[in-house]
């Protein structure tokens, strides 16, 4: 099972761009990258999902290298309700969505101030 | 309307009492899952269910018990609570798939925390 490295926390100030890069040096070939967002009281939710290159949609973007051993979450002008913790995770959807594991990590507690 | 709904939101109970959680998803998912999240917020698989068959267990104590009554429902059912038992525990499903795609990401409810005193 890949294992992921994110920061743990970062700090940012409204209307920037924060860039929060994860590692997963091990990711195996059927793996895609998803990222969750965790707002306080309440449960993950998804963000986004890449295989490889680059996906956006109208939350965020992913980047993904070609090695696809590390991944960067990108959030265009973040506000303060982006204040949140962001989970990296790699698997095989056609594993865990059968019921296999999927593993999430500390995440990234990104705090935005005004 | 709410895709994953757990009960209670909030439990307080002493060490050795019996508690149930209940997890509901109106997604009509084939999957559920229980994950609990410590205070370090790390987020621990507990045990999956795939139509109503369980998957993962993980090294959980024997003191934790699913039970799946049918596709829509996977509660959680804890023996003789201990201290260290006092965490959020999050129940979550997801649709499977017949072959490796893309987006089928887990939808979690809102979480139960429990704490034992």
């Amino acid at each position: 099972l890949a294992k992921t490295t994110q920061p743990i926390s970062m700090d940012s100030y409204e209307g920037q761009e924060v860039n929060i890069t994860c590692s997963h040096n091990n990711i195996a070939t059927n793996d895609y990258i998803t990222w969750y967002q965790q707002f306080p009281s309440q449960g993950p939710r998804f963000i986004i999902q890449g295989y490889k290159t680059k996906v956006t949609n109208e939350v965020a973007s992913l980047f993904i290298p070609a090695d696809r051993k590390s991944s960067t979450l990108s959030l265009p002008r973040v506000s303060l309700s982006d204040t949140a913790v962001y989970y990296c995770l790699v698997g095989d959807p056609l594993s865990y969505n059968q019921g296999g594991k999927l593993i999430f990590g500390q995440g990234t507690e990104l705090s935005v101030k005004p | 309307d709410t895709a994953v709904s757990q009960t209670p939101k909030y439990l307080v109970t002493q060490m050795g009492n019996d508690k149930s959680i209940k997890c509901e998803q109106n997604l009509g998912h084939d999957t559920m899952y229980w994950y609990k999240q410590d205070s370090k917020k790390f987020l621990k698989i507990m045990f999956s269910y795939n139509n109503k068959e369980l998957i993962i267990n993980e090294t959980v104590p024997n003191r934790f018990s699913p039970k799946s009554p049918d596709k829509a429902h996977l509660n959680l059912h804890i023996n003789s609570l201990e201290l260290g038992d006092s965490a959020v525990y999050f129940c979550a499903s997801s649709q499977a798939r017949q072959s490796s795609s893309y987006n089928s990401p887990l939808h979690f409810g809102n979480g139960t925390r429990l704490t034992v005193t």
